[in-house]
C-alpha cells in the first residue's frame, strides 16, 4: 500500500526558471494539502484541493504560485520565475474524506528545492 | 496567536519514558490536537491525535489537560528510533490548515 509520492526528491534551479513539483496522493484519498518547511522551522501551510478544485489557498503567495489537482493524475505545485528565497522543502499530504481537524493527514517524502 | 509552543529540545536516556509538553492556548473546543515527528530529511510521520480524553496507540499516548490548553506526548520507552523533531499541530484559520510551531528535538543517550 504506497504511501504518498512525490517527485522530484531533490530540484535545482535558476532564478527566474519554473519548478514543477508533483504529488501523488495515498490510494483512495482524494484530498491534497501542500506545505512548506523553511530550514530549522515548522511546517506552513500553502494550499488544500480535492479533485479539479481548489478550496483553500490562504497560504499561497499571490503571485507566481499556483496548484491544481486535476480529475486524472498528480497534484502540480507550480512556482514561475523562481527567487533564492522559495528554496525550502516543499511536502505534500492527502486525506481520506477531508473532514478537517477530524482527519490525519498523511505526508510524503518532501521535495527539497534550491534555487540558485 | 494561534502557534503551538513547544520546548526547543529534550533529552532523555534510552528505554525511559519521555514526556513532549505542548501548550496551545487558543485553541477551540472542537479542534483536534495532532502530533507528528519528522526525522532528517523525511517527511513528517503521524504519531497521535485527540481531541478531549487521553488517547493511546501502539506508538504513544496523548494526555490532554482537562481545559485543553495544553498536551503531553509521552513515549513510554524511548528507543534510538525515537530520536526526531516532535511536533505539536492544530487547526488554523480553517480547520483544513495544520498550524506548526518549530517543534521539539528529542535527543535519545545510549
Amino acid at each position: 500500500n504506497a504511501g504518498v509520492m512525490q517527485n522530484p526528491r531533490h530540484l535545482v534551479r535558476r532564478r527566474g526558471q519554473e519548478a514543477r513539483l508533483r504529488c501523488s496522493p495515498m490510494k483512495g484519498h482524494s484530498h491534497v494539502y501542500w506545505y512548506r518547511q523553511l530550514p530549522e522551522e515548522g511546517l506552513k501551510f500553502m494550499v488544500y484541493l480535492q479533485k479539479e478544485n481548489i478550496i483553500d489557498e490562504s497560504g499561497m503567495p499571490k503571485e507566481r504560485f499556483s496548484a491544481e489537482f486535476p480529475k486524472e493524475g498528480p497534484s502540480i505545485l507550480r512556482i514561475q520565475q523562481v527567487v533564492r528565497g522559495d528554496s525550502a522543502a516543499y511536502f505534500c499530504a492527502s486525506s481520506r474524506r477531508g473532514q478537517g481537524s477530524l482527519e490525519t493527514q498523511y505526508f510524503g517524502p518532501g521535495t527539497r528545492l534550491l534555487v540558485l | 496567536d494561534a502557534k503551538t509552543t513547544q520546548p526547543n529540545s529534550m533529552e532523555s536516556n534510552e528505554e525511559e519514558p519521555v514526556h513532549l509538553p505542548c501548550n496551545h492556548s487558543t485553541i477551540s473546543g472542537t479542534d483536534y490536537i495532532h502530533w507528528y515527528r519528522q526525522l532528517p530529511s523525511q517527511g513528517p510521520e503521524y504519531v497521535i491525535h485527540g481531541l478531549t480524553s487521553n488517547v493511546n496507540n501502539r506508538m504513544a499516548s496523548l494526555a490532554i489537560a482537562e481545559d485543553r490548553k495544553s498536551s503531553t506526548l509521552i513515549l513510554h520507552r524511548a528507543t534510538l528510533r525515537d530520536a526526531a523533531v516532535y511536533y505539536c499541530t492544530r487547526p488554523g484559520y480553517s480547520n483544513y490548515q495544520l498550524i506548526w510551531g518549530a517543534g521539539t528535538k528529542l535527543i535519545i543517550k545510549p
